[in-house]
């Protein structure tokens, strides 16, 4: 089954405590990203990767850092998390497509983390 | 960068009446414009699309409309159900923005039985 899997899919931690949220996908897809999704401002970038050993910034990248070695994988990791970073995240992947167009984004099933 | 912006916030539509979400664009270059439906506790999926190089597209009882001149573009849900109740995120891309989807923030739609 085609899929994007993401764990853990609900996480509460302390300040400070550092963590990664990892993300796979088997559908061979070159681009994959992630969001976090917070109440009243909707879907937000944090980072993208277009393919493997390339990643870059989004709309939101402060307090996270990402890698991408494998094709199928892109986790993201919050090296000393703070409260502000209490959210929805969810990582999505899409084929990459000739000229820049743009493909369907297929989405995990979300990761709840609080940080307290 | 792309800004995309969707009014109304909140819809809230009688069952088997028609529902409309605008959403507005600032990037003239924008040429992809998707709707994805969120479900109360589940991931966003994409339900209909649409390209620059067409003004309509219709699948079943959603349908987009998309203006270019006036940069903006409609989702339309006809003879709606209860299981439409979601909210809609639309966004917007483009052939330089490295299949960065700017998304709006979200209409909350609520189909009353």
């Amino acid at each position: 089954e085609a899929q994007v899997t993401q764990n853990p899919r609900y996480l509460i931690t302390v300040t400070g405590k550092k963590l990664t949220v990892t993300c796979s996908q088997n559908m061979n897809h070159e681009y994959m990203s992630w969001y976090r999704q917070d109440p009243g401002l909707g879907l937000r970038q944090i980072y993208y990767s277009m393919n493997v050993e390339v990643t870059d910034k989004g709309d939101v990248p402060e307090g996270y850092k990402v890698s991408r070695k494998e094709k199928r994988n892109f986790p993201l990791i919050l090296e000393s998390p703070s409260p502000n970073q209490t959210s929805l995240y969810f990582c999505a992947s899409s084929f990459g497509l000739a000229g820049g167009a743009t493909g369907e984004l297929f989405f995990g099933e979300g990761s709840r983390l609080t940080v307290l | 960068g792309e800004n995309v912006e969707q009014h109304p916030s909140t819809l809230s539509v009688q069952e088997g009446d028609s529902a409309v979400i605008k959403c507005t664009y600032s990037d003239s270059a924008s040429n992809y414009f998707p709707w994805y439906k969120q479900e109360l506790g589940k991931r966003p999926q994409l339900i209909i699309d649409i390209r620059s190089n067409v003004g309509e597209k219709k699948d079943q009882r959603i349908a987009v409309t998309l203006n270019k001149t006036a940069k903006h573009f409609s989702l339309h849900i006809t003879e709606t159900q209860p299981e439409d109740s979601a909210v809609y995120f639309c966004a917007a891309s483009n052939p330089g923005g490295n299949n960065r989807l700017a998304f709006g923030k979200g209409n909350q739609v609520v189909v009353i039985p």
